[in-house]
């Protein structure tokens, strides 16, 4: 398993301004990845966080509105850019510890735009 | 594209009642896990099952992988108010090698 930690825990942002998320692992962990869960609804995969190269992102999210840094094996950062009400959603950090796929989360960053 | 479906999508039951959980897919998984998330925190894995067929307990939860590793169902007997939460599938594709969740369910257990 992995301890994760993420900061901030919860923001409230205006329209149009940059949120920067942090995830700190306590090990090295070689996959890391970003998720987004929008009110009452499931998680949806953002993006893998590669150490050392661009991100590789999922449809429908893009590097220019979703920045992700990955600059060592156990901190990440995502930015959320020029945000919109449609934005406000919990943010999920998780890394991948094994083989089989099992996978750890921190406990999320709660993002409201107004 | 939603790859995973689960069934329900609202459970309200007493405490001491049984129930199901199903998730389904037309994909076949490498591995599928089982999460509860609780409000406020992230998800936490409860199970991770990888053998067609396989069945595994833990307490009074029973997970099982479906033959062809395209579906899992969990059991929950005796609920508890404790049992509370979202229940989400997750399932590692062979071809994409991504955990991807889901619909959810979520789970109140009366006192």
């Amino acid at each position: 398993s992995a301890v994760i930690s993420q900061k901030p825990s919860r923001d409230i942002c205006q329209r149009g301004t940059s949120l920067t998320i942090q995830c700190q692992v306590d090990s090295q962990v070689t996959m890391m990845f970003w998720y987004r869960q929008q009110p009452g609804q499931s998680l949806t995969l953002i993006a893998t966080a590669n150490q050392g190269s661009e991100a590789t992102y999922e449809s429908g999210f893009v590097i220019d509105k979703f920045p992700i840094s990955r600059p060592n094996l156990t901190f990440s950062t995502l930015t959320v850019s020029n945000m919109s009400p449609e934005d406000s959603s919990i943010y999920l950090c998780s890394v991948r510890t094994s083989g089989n796929g099992e996978q750890f989360f921190g406990p999320g960053t709660r993002l409201t735009v107004l | 594209t939603q790859l995973l479906e689960q069934s329900p999508q609202f459970l309200s039951i007493q405490e001491g009642e049984n129930l199901t959980v199903y998730c389904n897919s037309s994909s076949v998984f490498s591995s599928l896990q089982w999460y509860r998330q609780e409000p406020g925190e992230g998800p936490v894995l409860l199970v991770t099952v990888v053998t067609g067929g396989e069945v595994k307990k833990l307490k009074r939860l029973t997970f099982q992988f479906g033959d062809a590793r395209k579906d899992s169902s969990l059991h929950i007997t005796a609920a508890q108010p404790g049992d509370t939460g979202l229940y989400l599938c997750a399932g590692v594709t062979y071809n994409t090698d991504k955990l991807i969740f889901g619909t959810g369910t979520r789970l109140q257990v009366f006192p």
